[in-house]
């Protein structure tokens, strides 16, 4: 079945705990990135990456980072999570070519730091 | 700067009724608008896209209009139905060459369909 798995799905922790959002895909696809979603505010972009070892800012990416070492695999790190972090995080991925490619969203991670 | 503005932010509609969502945009070298539909407690899903050379799409119960001249695109659901009820992002990109660029969102509309 063709997914994008997140992990953890559900997270509380503490200001300055470093943590690393996984994301893996299993449809070998070159596009994926990281979204976060806050009420009022839709969907924002974090990061994207268009390849292995490729990866841009997206519109809010302060106090993030993120690797692309693997095609599979595109984690999330927050290096010291402070609460304005607290937010449902969407990782997605897709292949690049002819426009109309379909972006697959995981399921969301809930971060909540306090 | 939002770069697509949604609207309105909630709809409440009857069963059978045709809720319609609007977005707007500035950025004239947008050429990919894709509409999603999310569930609670999942991500979003792709519902429909359109290109700039066409000004209608219809999938199903469900058609986007597009004005490129008054840089605003909407989703129309027709015969509305109660497991219509998610939230719906309108999206905007630019493809560069033949890849995906950034994809910028609308912040989203709820909609409640009553039966």
């Amino acid at each position: 079945e063709a997914q994008v798995t997140q992990n953890p799905r559900y997270l509380i922790t503490v200001t300055g705990k470093k943590l690393t959002v996984t994301c893996s895909q299993n449809m070998n696809h070159e596009y994926m990135s990281w979204y976060r979603q806050d009420p009022g505010l839709g969907l924002r972009q974090i990061y994207y990456s268009m390849n292995v070892e490729v990866t841009d800012k997206g519109d809010v990416p302060e106090g993030y980072k993120v690797s692309r070492k693997e095609k599979r695999n595109f984690p999330l790190i927050l290096e010291s999570p402070s609460p304005n972090q607290t937010s449902l995080y969407f990782c997605a991925s897709s292949l690049v070519g002819t426009p109309g490619n379909t972006i697959y969203f995981g399921e969301g991670s809930w971060l909540t730091v306090v | 700067q939002q770069q697509v503005k949604q609207s309105p932010q909630s709809l409440i509609v009857q069963k059978g009724g045709i809720p319609i969502i609007n977005c707007a945009y500035e950025n004239t070298a947008f050429d990919y608008f894709p509409w999603y539909q999310q569930f609670p407690g999942k991500g979003p899903a792709l519902l429909i896209a359109i290109r700039p050379d066409v000004s209608e799409k219809k999938e199903g119960r469900f058609t986007i209009s597009f004005n490129k001249s008054a840089k605003q695109f909407s989703l129309h659901i027709m015969d509305s139905q109660p497991g219509d009820s998610a939230t719906y992002f309108c999206a905007a990109s630019i493809y560069r060459g033949s890849t995906l660029g950034r994809l910028y969102f609308g912040r989203g509309t709820q909609l409640t369909v009553w039966p």
